[in-house]
């Protein structure tokens, strides 16, 4: 079984500074990992994805994440977020192979809130 | 483009009432998630469909939830008798399936907020 753990319920900063949301997953098999934003009252969007090859994956509105396999995390980072960044941020793995990887296991989510 | 449509938004009822919460799929996807979001347990997988057919249901809280989709173009949750614990924001979500492929986006609807007093 498959597990994600996003380590900050709620990462508050300023416009214009840099972000980093923390994600780590659990897994015994080799995973696919997404990033997804939910704006308020709105369904998911997906952010970025890593399927395979270069580690370092980049997304709509600026965001990128990193892929480490050695340390189990999928990092997300904005050098410098915008007031409509403000929105709520899911880390998500599904199995890499084989006929269960439909099946996307998502983290409780990290609220970001951009300051003026 | 019209994306995954969820209704009602809204649905307040009365415990023991029995509750449908409907979902259009994009049209051409053929793979369809039922989600239930609540803060204490985040989001949960409910059901899957492929090419219509519920392929794993073990998200599936107990008896009194229940899910179909009679096409490629509608799905249904329906729960009799909700209780005050269904309460909870349930979100339909599309995607095309490709089983050599990796799994392609996820659509999300926007949701129905379920408030069951």
């Amino acid at each position: 079984a498959q597990s994600v753990t996003q380590l900050d319920s709620q990462v508050p900063v300023f416009e214009e500074a840099p972000v980093e949301l923390r994600c780590n997953y659990s897994s015994s098999v080799s995973v696919y990992l997404f990033w997804y934003v939910q704006y308020p009252n709105q369904g998911l969007q997906l952010l970025l994805k890593y399927l395979s090859g270069s580690t370092l994956v980049k997304g709509i509105n600026g965001f990128e994440a990193e892929f480490n396999k050695s340390q189990t995390s999928f990092h997300l980072r904005k050098p410098s977020v915008h007031i409509s960044d403000t929105a709520e941020y899911f880390c998500a793995v599904s199995q890499g192979s084989g006929g269960s990887n439909y099946k996307l296991t998502f983290g409780k989510g990290t609220l970001l809130t951009v300051n003026p | 483009d019209a994306g995954v449509i969820q209704s009602p938004r809204h649905e307040v009822t009365e415990m023991g009432q029995e509750v449908t919460l409907r979902c259009k799929p994009i049209s051409g996807h053929n793979s369809l998630f039922w989600y239930r979001q609540t803060m204490m347990r985040g989001l949960e997988l409910l059901i899957y469909f492929n090419n219509n057919v519920p392929i794993d249901d073990s998200g599936m809280p107990e008896d009194r939830f229940s899910a179909k989709m009679p096409n490629a173009s509608f799905s249904t949750l329906k729960i009799q008798p909700s209780e005050p614990r269904d309460s909870a924001v349930y979100f339909c979500a599309s995607r095309v399936r490709g089983w050599s492929r990796p799994p392609g986006e996820l659509f999300f609807g926007e949701g129905s907020r379920l408030t069951v007093l």
